[in-house]
């Protein structure tokens, strides 16, 4: 059963617009989420967080937005460029672990 | 300051044999986590370390694999003897207090 999903397995937008990447989740004791971005043939790489006590993390051209009572964010990235291309991993933990589920990526492709 | 890096990058191996997986934390790092990506789908968790310590083994497959980490430092994970099931990528990451993992590139294994 998975507790974290990515429904859309790819995405391409246009350079310059926004990018916009979407999670939902089933548990409920869900409490830290948290976004990675991988490129092929190299690790996931930390791209943001968010505590479920937030709404809303922004940093630089990446926000994060958690609707708790939809189980459900999403990542903007604005203005997308070629460079964010990539698979895009959401990931959940829950209280008092740090066990991360991960959903299945979403392929995002920037055209230039 | 280095990352978690892991050895070797690739592994081609016959089923029925053992391969080893080595991962060095990052300096410092307590906590260290062992992960798994198969045929594309989700990174699944398989262990977490602190320390020398195993404090969650709950996504180990079976008594096939073993995780250790002497001296809270490096960490191998043994398959032996692997099936043709346990191919994929295995990332490693660590952490120090906070959620946030930082992984390795990964060890792609192919068994045969």
């Amino acid at each position: 059963d998975q507790q974290v999903k990515q429904n859309s397995p790819s995405l391409s937008v246009q350079e310059g617009r926004i990018s916009i990447l979407n999670c939902d989740y089933t548990n409920s004791m869900f409490d830290y989420f948290l976004w990675y971005k991988k490129y092929p043939a190299e690790g996931p790489t930390f791209l943001i967080s968010i505590s479920s006590i937030k709404d809303k993390n922004e940093d630089g051209r990446f926000t994060v937005f958690l609707n708790k009572s939809a189980k459900h964010l999403s990542l903007h990235i604005v203005p997308s460029q070629p460079g964010d291309s990539a698979v895009y991993f959401c990931a959940a933990s829950a209280e008092g672990t740090y066990k991360y589920i991960f959903g299945t990526g979403t392929r995002l492709k920037v055209l230039a | 300051e280095a990352g978690v890096t892991q050895f070797p990058s690739h592994s081609v191996i016959e089923k029925g044999q053992t391969v080893t997986l080595r991962c060095d934390p990052i300096s410092g790092h307590d906590n260290l986590y062992w992960y798994r990506r198969v045929m594309g789908k989700e990174i699944k968790f398989l262990l977490h370390f602190v320390k020398e310590s195993k404090q969650d083994e709950s996504g180990m497959p079976n008594n096939r694999f073993l995780a250790e980490r002497t001296g809270g430092t490096y960490s191998t994970l043994k398959v032996q003897p692997a099936e043709l099931e346990d191919s994929g990528v295995y990332f490693c990451a660590s952490s120090q207090e906070s959620y946030v993992a930082f992984f390795g590139q990964g060890t792609r294994l192919t068994v045969v």
